[in-house]
């Protein structure tokens, strides 16, 4: 069953303005991870935040996550062109073996 | 991307053709695993190989076969394909399968597959 929801599906915003995506899941887990893909390519990972974290950093990027409400959100600031992508969250479904479960994404657009 | 390659990158083939996606990891990596990409639905895991040995099969249809000779190689054998199989094929790597998946994957660029 598909664990990770992304919210919105679509977003486009202009650079320079943040860009907040969400992801929702339905199990308990050990750890979230988020990646980046561009159009028809593969994926790159950008950050893992374990479950008993609550906010992580990594350059312009700051991911959340709220077991209680099992839900995470990704956060890019002081967004540029180049960050068009798709972006995924992905959940281990609580000891699946290395097994990742990925939602559908959310498609970001930055207009220059 | 870098790290993992696959080959080839776009492929088009026939329903009664047989054809392998080739994956190659240069990155130490233990476990490998092959995912499907299709428009409009989330990314599909299909296998996981774990120090060589399959470790997840997700209800894959038996036209598609896998093979993991190494901790380094992967390979997707193809056989009397579906036109529904076409998708992006990503095969990816990562320190080894754990059981609280806490390493993060490596993908490469994908196979674009298209059966007509």
């Amino acid at each position: 069953s598909q664990q990770g929801e992304e919210d919105p599906q679509a977003l486009s915003i202009q650079e320079g303005e943040n860009a907040t995506m969400n992801c929702s899941y339905k199990t308990s887990i050990n750890n979230l991870q988020w990646y980046r893909q561009n159009s028809g390519r593969g994926l790159v990972h950008l950050i893992l935040i374990r479950s008993n974290e609550r906010e992580k950093h990594s350059g312009r990027l700051r991911v959340t996550l709220d077991t209680s409400k099992k839900s995470s959100s990704l956060l890019i600031t002081a967004s540029r062109a180049a960050d068009t992508a798709s972006y995924f969250c992905a959940t281990d479904g609580g000891n699946q073996g290395g097994k990742l479960i990925f939602g559908q994404g959310t498609e970001l657009s930055v207009k220059p | 991307e870098t790290g993992v390659t696959q080959t080839p990158r776009h492929l088009v083939m026939g329903m009664t053709n047989k054809k392998s996606l080739k994956c190659e990891q240069h990155l130490g990596h233990n476990a490998m695993y092959w995912y499907k990409q299709s428009a409009k639905k989330p990314l599909e895991l299909m296998f996981v190989y774990n120090f060589k040995e399959q470790t997840e099969n997700n209800s894959v249809p038996s036209r598609f076969s896998p093979e993991c000779p190494n901790s380094s190689h992967l390979f997707l054998h193809l056989h009397t394909l579906q036109p529904e199989d076409s998708a992006l094929y990503l095969c990816a790597s990562s320190r080894a399968a754990g059981a609280s998946g806490d390493y993060e994957q490596y993908f490469g660029p994908g196979t674009r597959l298209t059966v007509t």
